[in-house]
């Protein structure tokens, strides 16, 4: 059974910076591309950043473009997201997603964490 | 970058009734569209991918049609259990984008 579990959120102040972790199990981490889909208190979703399964590509959205970084340990069976220079409008929950197929990036994902809760306020 | 509108942004039904869900994209996604359904206080789950094909373990009353810029998500007999916000997403042209969503409620 696919397992993810987030951890690393918090309170953080504007222009401070949070580390997120994912553990996986239950799949051949290193087979898989990963992303970080978040979801802003009582909204929709969005796609935020992936990294292909051997961490030589990653990829990201436009507004976090130069303040996030996405890494992983394939060692280890964890995923990273480095979040620096927060801001108000990060505020929001962050999941952790895997992919459908080994492979890719394909953008659709077939797993997901229970999600890390991040706040960005003074 | 594309654009995924859903309607209605909500649909009360009553249990046993039929749902019907739309979701366009602002230009042709073929059919990478996926369809996922989130639970309060839960992560999205992946019904259908591909437009039309059920993912692991999804019952057989969860459809999916459609392709190019029009797509469906049916529900033919709604459980107790469904009544959930329902998510398309399009993966054809990065980046990936989500709908903003259906509430599904009871009628």
């Amino acid at each position: 059974e696919v397992q993810l579990l987030e951890s690393g959120g918090g309170l953080v102040q504007p222009g401070g910076s949070l580390r997120l972790s994912c553990a996986a199990s239950g799949f051949t981490f290193s087979s898989y591309s990963m992303t970080w889909v978040r979801q802003a208190p009582g909204k929709g979703l969005e796609w935020v950043t992936s990294i292909s399964a051997g961490g030589d590509s990653t990829y990201y959205t436009g507004s976090v473009k130069g303040r996030f970084t996405i890494s992983r340990d394939n060692s280890q069976n964890t995923l990273y997201l480095q979040m620096n220079s927060l801001r108000a409008e990060d505020t929001a929950v962050y999941y952790c997603a895997k992919e459908d197929l080994p492979g890719g990036p394909f953008y659709y994902f077939d797993g997901w964490g229970q999600g890390t809760l991040v706040t960005v306020s003074s | 970058e594309i654009v995924m509108t859903q309607s209605p942004a909500t649909l009360s039904v009553s249990p046993g009734e039929r749902a019907t869900l739309s979701c366009r994209a602002s230009q042709s996604v073929s059919s990478d569209l996926a369809w996922y359904q989130q639970k309060p206080g839960q992560a999205p789950r992946l019904l259908i991918y591909g437009a039309s094909t059920r993912a692991s373990g999804i019952p057989a009353r969860f459809s999916g049609s459609g392709s190019g810029t029009e797509f469906t998500l049916t529900i033919s007999s709604l459980q107790s259990e469904d009544f959930a916000v329902y998510y398309c997403q399009q993966y054809d042209n990065w980046p990936p984008s989500f709908g903003p969503g259906t509430k599904v409620d009871i009628k």
